[in-house]
């Protein structure tokens, strides 16, 4: 069946970087945008950014710009999130998300149809 | 960013009631609203795309309706495991932006 499956939970320190990953399966892997939304403890969600598979390209929320970047590995349907310079606001579920639009030239995103079960980064000296 | 403004923030209901939602766009976004459904300690669930689309597999009272800047989310008649938290989310421009949410609870 189509998932995402996600690295285990994470205990960094402020200043360091998390690296994440969401593994794709049950679908072809560079056909789907791949998002990137997070969700403090008890709050909303917000949305991070994201990632086109088929050509590597990226769009960043503005408040992530210069610490958050989305990379692939098409070898194993894979795509990893990096936030960097980590202070605690960043403690937070982080969850990718399916785009069920196909990432193509003409298609936008559409609506996020598979989550992955989330990465929990906790911050704290 | 477009501002996504939900309301009520929570509510208590029976099983059995019609449930409505609201959320209010910032600016005008044509049809480009999602809504979701969160359960504790679990992801967000895709229920309505494009303001009124049914998402596969969801079940039918749940419906979506609205254009521009106001959108309605209605469960025609709540049922135990529909108590939950629901966002909606905007895909017109990213940055994509969701509302704060509307839990949901047992009366």
């Amino acid at each position: 069946q189509v998932q995402l499956v996600q690295s285990g939970a994470e205990v960094k320190k402020p200043g360091a970087s998390v690296k994440v990953s969401c593994k794709a399966s049950g679908y072809t892997f560079t056909s789907y945008y791949i998002h990137w939304v997070r969700q403090a403890p008890g709050q909303g969600l917000e949305w991070m950014g994201i990632f086109n598979p088929s050509i590597d390209s990226t769009t960043y929320a503005q408040k992530f710009q210069g610490r958050v970047t989305m990379t692939r590995d098409t070898s194993t349907s894979t795509v990893y999130m990096e936030l960097s310079s980590l202070r605690s606001e960043d403690t937070a579920m982080y969850y990718c998300a399916r785009d069920q639009a196909r990432a193509t030239v003409v298609t936008r995103p559409d609506a996020l149809d598979i989550w992955g079960q989330g990465t929990m980064v906790t911050v704290s000296s | 960013d477009i501002q996504m403004t939900q309301s009520p923030s929570s509510l208590s209901a029976s099983v059995g009631d019609r449930v409505t939602i609201t959320c209010r766009a910032s600016q005008s976004i044509s049809s480009y609203v999602n809504w979701y459904q969160q359960k504790p300690g679990k992801a967000p669930k895709l229920l309505i795309y494009v303001a009124s689309s049914l998402q596969s597999g969801v079940p039918s009272r749940f419906s979506g309706s609205g254009s521009g800047t106001d959108f309605t989310l209605t469960i025609s008649s709540l049922q135990p495991e529909d108590f939950a938290t629901y966002y909606c989310q905007q895909s017109y421009s990213t940055p994509w932006t969701f509302g704060q949410g509307t839990k949901v609870e047992i009366k």
